[in-house]
């Protein structure tokens, strides 16, 4: 059974600050990753997305990696804003013809002015 | 594109009332997805539907649970009948379509309905 895993929980950070959140995943038969921004009371927003064959994918100051061998991805915040502050959740789907996404509990990030 | 809709936003009802709450994906989309979000155990997808058809309902937790998509701008969520148990955020979510590649695997997500049943 695939199961996801974010470290830290939760994580306080003053503004300008490079971060790195984590997710980890049990089994690395995996079609994609996608990482996700929600924000209190709303609904998820799509961050980046990496098929299984690609090592990492960036979108602006986000830059997540992806180590299917050892089961990691990472992701990358640069230059920290207060804007940033939200729960960052990482899903994965084992296989592609399922779409089903398998999330971790998130982390939370606060970044303080 | 105004993104995935959901209604109502917002629902309390009492015990043992039907609850109904409703989706419409984004245009073009043939995947939808159910999912509920507690704080104990965080996201959980309860059924998709891969061009109106449900392909996987293994999530549902119970038969009080259903889910319906008669064409492929509508899908609804019912509970009959509710428990406090069930007070969760239900989103739903659309995609291009599973099976179709790289970038139509992703999901986009609606604003939720927060549902409380007391």
């Amino acid at each position: 059974k695939q199961e996801v895993t974010q470290i830290p929980a939760a994580l306080s950070v003053p503004e300008g600050e490079n971060l790195v959140l984590n997710c980890s995943f049990t089994d690395s038969a995996i079609y994609n990753l996608q990482w996700f921004r929600q924000d209190p009371g709303k609904g998820l927003t799509s961050l980046l997305l990496i098929q299984s064959s690609q090592r990492e994918q960036t979108s602006g100051r986000l830059n997540a990696s992806l180590d299917k061998s050892s089961g990691r991805s990472t992701l990358y915040i640069a230059a920290s804003q207060p804007g940033d502050s939200a729960t960052y959740l990482c899903a994965v789907t084992r296989r592609s013809n399922t779409g089903k996404l398998i999330f971790g509990q998130g982390t939370t990030l606060q970044v303080k002015p | 594109d105004a993104g995935v809709i959901q209604s109502p936003r917002h629902e309390v009802t009492e015990m043992g009332q039907e609850v109904t709450l409703r989706c419409k994906p984004i245009s073009g989309h043939n995947s939808l997805f159910w999912y509920r979000q507690t704080m104990m155990r965080g996201l959980e997808l309860l059924i998709y539907f891969n061009n109106n058809v449900p392909i996987d309902d293994s999530g549902m937790p119970e038969d009080r649970f259903s889910a319906k998509m008669p064409n492929a701008s509508f899908s609804t969520l019912k509970i009959q009948p509710s428990e406090p148990r069930d007070s969760a955020v239900y989103f739903c979510a659309s995609s291009l379509g599973i099976n179709s590649g790289r970038s139509r695997d992703e999901q986009y997500f609606g604003p939720g309905t927060r549902l409380t049943v007391t």
